[in-house]
């Protein structure tokens, strides 16, 4: 297994540009999740989803797109860059088993926005 | 969820135990208690998870007290690899994916 990917590693932007970070688990789980992380700070979460076709919003949504249309892919959203959104961004899943509590997170996409 | 909290830095020799507390004290008796870490810049790691009882696995052994109002993570011969931020999380199992990483505890471990 791969476990949870993530594209591009790094991303440089300009305000007003808009792109899409890319997140794809290929351990079947119902979960999934986006975070981001600013420098000397934890994570905090932005959209997540339970299933393909269910999404909702996290602590910082604003400025974000999520769609789940598969198990496997969890796409996050810009759609006007600023500089407010330069952070590491992180994607996790996890399996909705019963006994499922561990998140896996996936290494991560640094961006910048300019 | 429970509001958690953490000791923002922590030293720890080489070798030695390392003892990583948690006050979670609205924790209700539903929530689970997580600790996962992150090294350097990567995500974060699953360590181990409870709910009442003590736990142990291959990383780490998880104590929690009987009021459950507080945790400590001990990692029984702390290497450099160890060196990492810690975050301890309450939450129920069906939303902790909703919860919110605080900053940790940045364990530092000295040769």
């Amino acid at each position: 297994n791969a476990g949870v990917t993530q594209t591009p590693k790094f991303q440089v932007l300009k305000t007003g540009q808009s792109m899409t970070l890319q997140c794809a688990q290929d351990m079947n789980h119902e979960y999934m999740s986006w975070y981001r992380q600013d420098p000397g700070m934890g994570l905090r979460l932005i959209h997540y989803s339970v299933g393909a076709g269910i999404t909702d919003q996290g602590e910082v949504p604003n400025g974000y797109n999520v769609s789940r249309s598969t198990t496997e892919d969890f796409p996050l959203r810009l759609l006007s860059a600023a500089p407010s959104q330069t952070s590491v961004y992180f994607c996790a899943s996890r399996n909705g088993g019963q006994g499922a509590h561990e998140q896996y997170f996936g290494p991560g996409t640094r961006l910048t926005v300019t | 969820d429970a509001k958690t909290t953490q000791p923002p830095s922590m030293d720890c020799a080489e070798g030695r135990a390392a003892n990583l507390p948690c006050n979670h004290s609205t924790i209700s008796g539903n929530e689970y208690v997580y600790w996962y870490r992150q090294i350097h810049s990567q995500g974060p790691q699953y360590i181990i998870h409870g709910l009442k009882n003590n736990e142990t696995n291959e990383m780490a052994s998880l104590i929690i007290t009987e009021d459950r109002k507080s945790s400590t993570l001990i990692l029984p011969h702390a290497t450099l690899r160890d060196t990492a931020v810690y975050y301890c999380i309450g939450s129920m199992k069906t939303s902790y994916d909703k919860v919110i990483f605080g900053p940790g505890t940045s364990l530092s471990v000295i040769p």
